[in-house]
């Protein structure tokens, strides 16, 4: 079945510094990736997606490529701010529209001033 | 422009009892599906809904039923509450079939129910 492997966690890191949030695949065919991002007292949203191999998805900074060859979807970001802290979450769909997500077991990020 | 509404934000009942937990869509969408995230774990995905039928359903077993009533606003209830049902209850919903965006498989969601069991 399909499923999604993130680091483990938490991550602190200092304002400024950069980041990488590791996420691995199992999908058969070609699914659709995201990143979904939880701030403290919200629900979750989109933070970005890709949706065929070498698609670099981005939005507010951060960045991340669909590597087929070796089945991943990591989190980059050069440079966070304190607003980045949040629970971030990688996730996968196998129709790419509109269909149930295999979500990681999320990561938390703090960032200190 | 409302987002997605879940009520309500958090219950409490023992094991045995059932629970019905309710989520308006965003506005302009018409498919909604539940997910149920457990404490320190990603959401699990329990079933879909589309044109009030269940369209798709996870791994999650019959005591979880849901409907959806003709304004696209939707139920989940839990028959024969468990202990280990404990946790964040997640309403995402989705644009319509014919919307051009469809295929970006952005799911909008609420904040959560979250329900405890004792």
């Amino acid at each position: 079945g399909n499923s999604v492997t993130q680091m483990e966690g938490p991550v602190t890191l200092s304002e400024e510094a950069f980041l990488t949030i590791n996420c691995t695949y199992t999908a058969t065919g070609y699914p659709s990736l995201f990143w979904y991002v939880q701030y403290p007292g919200e629900g979750l949203q989109l933070l970005l997606k890709a949706t065929k191999a070498d698609d670099k998805g981005s939005n507010k900074g951060f960045e991340a490529t669909y590597r087929k060859e070796t089945t991943s979807f990591h989190l980059e970001k050069g440079s966070v701010q304190v607003s980045d802290s949040a629970v971030y979450f990688c996730a996968l769909s196998p129709m790419g529209a509109n269909s149930k997500l295999t979500f990681g077991k999320g990561i938390t990020l703090s960032v200190r001033p | 422009d409302a987002g997605v509404t879940q009520s309500p934000t958090h219950l409490i009942k023992t094991r045995g009892q059932q629970v019905t937990l309710r989520c308006s869509p965003k506005s302009g969408h018409d498919t909604v599906s539940w997910y149920q995230q457990a404490l320190g774990q990603g959401p699990q995905f329990i079933f879909q809904y589309y044109e009030e039928e269940e369209r798709q359903r996870g791994n999650f077993p019959d005591r979880f039923s849901g409907h959806q009533f003709p304004n696209y606003s939707s139920e989940l209830n839990v028959n024969a509450l468990l202990l280990g049902d404990s946790a964040l209850y997640l309403c995402a919903s989705s644009l319509p079939a014919w919307a051009p965006q469809k295929n970006t498989g952005e799911l909008f969601f609420g904040e959560g129910s979250r329900l405890t069991v004792l």
